[in-house]
């Protein structure tokens, strides 16, 4: 079972920032955070992961609180083809394990 | 644009048929997987291999065989399948079976059992 709980959708204006919460409560210290989307008939995008640190790329901003327990995935300026499903993984094993899916946050944005 | 490249995108086939799945990837990843999914559903593993070897195998049915014959190809042969394992098939991949590392997705290919 997945160990995340998300909003099962949320809408954002276009060129606003998009604020994605993920609840990870009973997270270990070695599990990583991962952020995935999959836009419409596209197979899922890595977009960023952490551990422990606040962590920013290209894509997105990444805050994971300090105990660990939540995270927020920020897109700084969404547009119209940030519309996707966003999934929050929890991820221990590595890639051997593979990853657990949950339901996701269907993110909807607006013109 | 993806550097997980699977074929075919599409495929129908009969419940008698015998088709393969190919995924392949020249990024030097040496952890590959397989996932299926649903309509409207997330992604569910089926298999891992690591090193070209098998790692996991989430209980799925012996009519779905996986083979790994390099580093950079991975199969997932199908025999005698059932309507309902119609389905987005998607392949993965990634640096090592680290848990820093992500994976990179192809875009499946959609599979349809008559």
């Amino acid at each position: 079972d997945a160990k995340t709980t998300q909003p099962p959708s949320m809408d954002c204006a276009e060129g606003r920032a998009a604020n994605l919460p993920c609840n990870h409560s009973t997270i270990s210290g070695n599990e990583y955070v991962y952020w995935y989307r999959q836009i419409h008939s596209q197979g899922p995008q890595y977009i960023i992961h952490g551990l422990k640190n606040n962590e920013t790329n290209e894509m997105a901003s990444l805050i994971i609180t300090e105990d660990r327990k939540s995270s927020t995935l920020i897109l700084p300026h969404a547009t119209l083809r940030d519309t996707a499903v966003y999934y929050c993984i929890v991820n221990s094993g590595g890639g051997a394990d593979g990853l657990t899916f949950g339901k996701g946050t269907h993110l909807i944005i607006q013109p | 644009d993806t550097e997980v490249t699977q074929t075919p995108k599409h495929l129908v086939m009969g419940m008698t048929n015998k088709k393969s799945l190919k995924c392949e990837q020249h990024m030097g990843h040496r952890a590959m997987y397989w996932y299926k999914q649903k309509a409207k559903k997330p992604p569910e593993l089926m298999f891992v291999y690591s090193y070209e070897k098998l790692s996991i195998n989430e209980s799925v049915p012996s009519r779905f065989s996986p083979e790994c014959p390099n580093s950079s190809l991975l199969n997932l042969h199908l025999h005698a399948l059932q309507p309902e394992d119609s389905a987005l098939y998607l392949c993965a991949s990634s640096q090592d079976p680290g848990p820093n590392q992500p994976q990179h997705f192809g875009d499946g290919t959609r599979l349809s059992i008559l």
